[in-house]
């Protein structure tokens, strides 16, 4: 079955580090860029950051640039996400999504991960 | 910071058409491909339009996508309107450092 799980989401104080996991099934998971996409409760959706298929290209939205570090291990077909220095406005569903390279969208995303960051 | 942006909220009724518009905020919205998704309550998104006018197989031809330059703007329009289309909408694209930009959502209330 062509799927993308996500876990690793819990309950972080502010200021600590979580580190989340995306494990692809179902299809040639190094043919493909990655993305982290999230929604905070209520909210829309926000993109995290992605990677390319080797990565060689990696990107951050600016609300998370140095303090969220991607990376993706293709011989266990897995994408991360860690996420350091952990702050309130970070609470959200965090989902895995896989981009289609030609045409270019998200063609399949997981059922996401809930973080929340509280004291 | 390049952004979209969408109305808050829209309403129709069964079977009549809507439009969602997405405004870009700097530069040219055809300088990058949009793409839409619809998110149902509790579930993931799904794409109804990539590459600003192109429906992924499974999407009824109900649903349409389109540039407006002029106006620096995307649209999807949704014509014979189910209640089943009641969702988020989102529209998508990229930025000019290639990073991922999502709209703020439209919800779409069918009544």
């Amino acid at each position: 079955e062509v799927q993308l799980v996500e876990s690793g989401g819990g309950l972080v104080q502010p200021g600590r580090s979580l580190r989340l996991s995306c494990a692809a099934s179902g299809f040639t998971f190094d043919d493909y860029a990655m993305h982290w996409v999230r929604q905070a409760p209520g909210k829309g959706l926000e993109w995290v950051s992605g990677i390319s298929w080797n990565s060689g290209s990696i990107g951050y939205a600016d609300s998370v640039k140095g303090r969220f570090t991607i990376s993706r291990d293709n011989a266990k077909n897995s994408l991360y996400l860690q996420m350091n220095s952990l702050r309130a406005e970070d609470t959200a569903l965090y989902y895995c999504a896989k981009e289609r390279s030609n045409p270019r969208y998200f063609d399949l995303w997981g059922r996401g991960t809930l973080v929340t960051v509280s004291s | 910071n390049f952004m979209l942006t969408q109305p808050h909220s829209v309403s129709e009724s069964p079977g009549k058409t809507v439009t969602i518009s997405c405004t870009g905020s700097s530069g040219s919205i055809a300088s990058n491909y949009v793409q839409w998704y619809q998110q149902r309550p509790g579930s993931a998104p799904t794409t109804v339009i990539y590459e600003d006018n192109q429906r992924p197989s499974g999407v009824p031809d109900r649903f349409s996508g389109s540039i407006d330059s002029s106006s620096n703007s995307a649209s999807l329009t949704i014509s014979g309107l189910k209640t089943e289309d009641e969702a988020d909408y989102y529209c998508q694209s990229y930025d000019s450092s290639n990073r991922g930009v999502f709209g703020g959502g439209t919800k779409l209330t069918v009544l």
